[in-house]
């Protein structure tokens, strides 16, 4: 059964920190990884999407890269600023499950 | 195009009765699924579906009941609410063979 482990469960950093986020899986036949924020009280962005083919993606100041063969991946946030905070969740989708297994996920929160 | 959509956005039933919980998408994507998000636990899934007239249980299944009779709908069925089944539930879509998940609103409900 596929479990996916998030670290640190919650970080609270200064503004323009670089930071980075873990997610560990325990089965890698994954087809693809993604992590996705959620702001309180709402619901999921995706914010990257990585294939099973793929070493890492980058969309902005995001930065998502997966070493499938150790079942790890990070989300690094570069110059990061307070209206990221949110929590950070990874998800993978396992070919033999046919199914999304989520994390718990990181409170990031960002202040002044 | 809406995405994916869901309804109610808020909703609280007494204990024993049944509701369904709508979503659609618009993105002729196979894929769907019903997840559950409690605090502490993470996202769960429901039930999920492959296709128009495809179903299958996921992790926590027990109290639900779903179809699909068409390809962008995919309702969920509480068919007596208990307390325990206060959460926030999400719908998602996705096209199989890209995987890539699109997450609905979510709908918070309540049951008294």
């Amino acid at each position: 059964k596929q479990e996916v482990t998030q670290i640190p469960a919650a970080l609270s950093v200064p503004e323009g920190e670089n930071l980075v986020l873990n997610c560990s899986f325990t089965d890698s036949a994954i087809y693809n990884l993604q992590w996705f924020r959620q702001d309180p009280g709402k619901g999921l962005t995706s914010l990257l999407l990585i294939q099973s083919s793929q070493r890492e993606q980058t969309s902005g100041r995001l930065n998502a890269s997966l070493d499938k063969s150790s079942g790890r991946s990070t989300l690094y946030i570069a110059a990061s600023q307070p209206g990221d905070s949110a929590t950070y969740l990874c998800a993978v989708w396992t070919g033999t499950a046919s199914k999304l297994t989520f994390g718990t996920g990181t409170r990031l929160q960002v202040t002044l | 195009n809406a995405g994916v959509t869901q309804t109610p956005k808020f909703q609280v039933l007494k204990t024993g009765q049944s509701m369904t919980l709508q979503c659609a998408q618009d993105m002729n994507h196979e894929y769907m699924s019903w997840y559950r998000q409690d605090p502490g636990m993470g996202l769960r899934l429901i039930h999920y579906s492959v296709g128009a007239g495809i179903t299958d249980q996921g992790e926590v299944p027990n109290g639900y009941n779903v179809s699909r009779s068409t390809t962008e709908d995919f309702p969920l069925r509480l068919l007596s609410a208990a307390p325990s089944q206060t959460s926030v539930y999400f719908c998602a879509s996705t096209r199989l063979g890209s995987y890539e998940q699109y997450f609905g609103p979510g709908t918070r409900l309540t049951v008294t």
